[in-house]
């Protein structure tokens, strides 16, 4: 069981759509994460989030958009996505952001572009 | 970012103790050692993490070598639930924390 929720679980959009990952925790954690995976590799962080603000963007591209509305909910906005954006999605929650706190996991969204 | 070095793969019987090697050669006096694992389709899950001691908990024991170079995650008896991939990460406070992550190791567990 995961207490980090993603949805959605499988996504499939063109290159010009707009999608939205959603992602929700209720342990009260103040620090989330945005990764991508791809086959066979270790997740590679994009975004996070302390205490509902913006720490870290590791030079992601802008058609990635990250937005925590509260302590509990995270979300990635999707815009003009490029084939090679194709990967699974995974958001982490920790209680705070320090290099000692673990990071629980949701199973992430797995998303293609056609 | 100082790294971690993993073996690709390693095989194990079931019931039988497993031993992963972790070597960080170049890791500094403020990064912790993590360990997670990732089950087929599910995302990554906490297994232990540890400073300098060596380090227990119900899912494993983490032992920590004296110059802090190299680590082994034991896992006591191997069921085979545990077949996953097993990633050896450093977190440093000095780089915004983030967790740097090795290529991970490939358990197989044989009945």
């Amino acid at each position: 069981d995961t207490e980090v929720t993603q949805t959605p679980k499988h996504l499939v959009m063109g290159m010009t759509n707009k999608k939205s990952l959603k992602c929700e925790q209720h342990m009260g954690h103040r620090a989330m994460y945005w990764y991508k995976q791809k086959a066979k590799k270790p997740p590679e962080l994009m975004f996070v989030y302390s205490y509902e603000k913006l720490s870290i963007n590791e030079s992601v591209p802008s058609r990635f958009s990250p937005e925590c509305p509260n302590s509990s909910l995270l979300n990635l906005h999707l815009h003009a996505l490029q084939p090679e954006d194709s990967a699974l999605y995974l958001c982490a929650s920790s209680l705070v952001r320090d290099a000692s706190q673990p990071q629980h996991f949701g199973d992430g969204t797995r998303l293609s572009i056609l | 970012d100082a790294k971690t070095t993993q073996p690709n793969s390693m095989e194990s019987n079931e019931e039988e103790p497993v031993h992963l090697p972790c070597n960080h050669s170049t890791i500094s006096g403020t990064d912790y050692i993590h360990w997670y694992r990732q089950l087929p389709s599910q995302g990554p899950e906490y297994v232990i993490h540890g400073l300098t001691s060596n380090v227990n908990n119900r899912m494993a024991s983490l032992a920590i070598a004296e110059d802090r170079k190299s680590s082994t995650l034991i896992l006591h008896r191997a069921t085979l639930r545990d077949a996953a991939v097993y990633y050896c990460i450093l977190s440093s406070a000095g780089n915004n924390r983030k967790l740097i992550w090795g290529l991970g190791t490939s358990l197989a567990v044989n009945p």
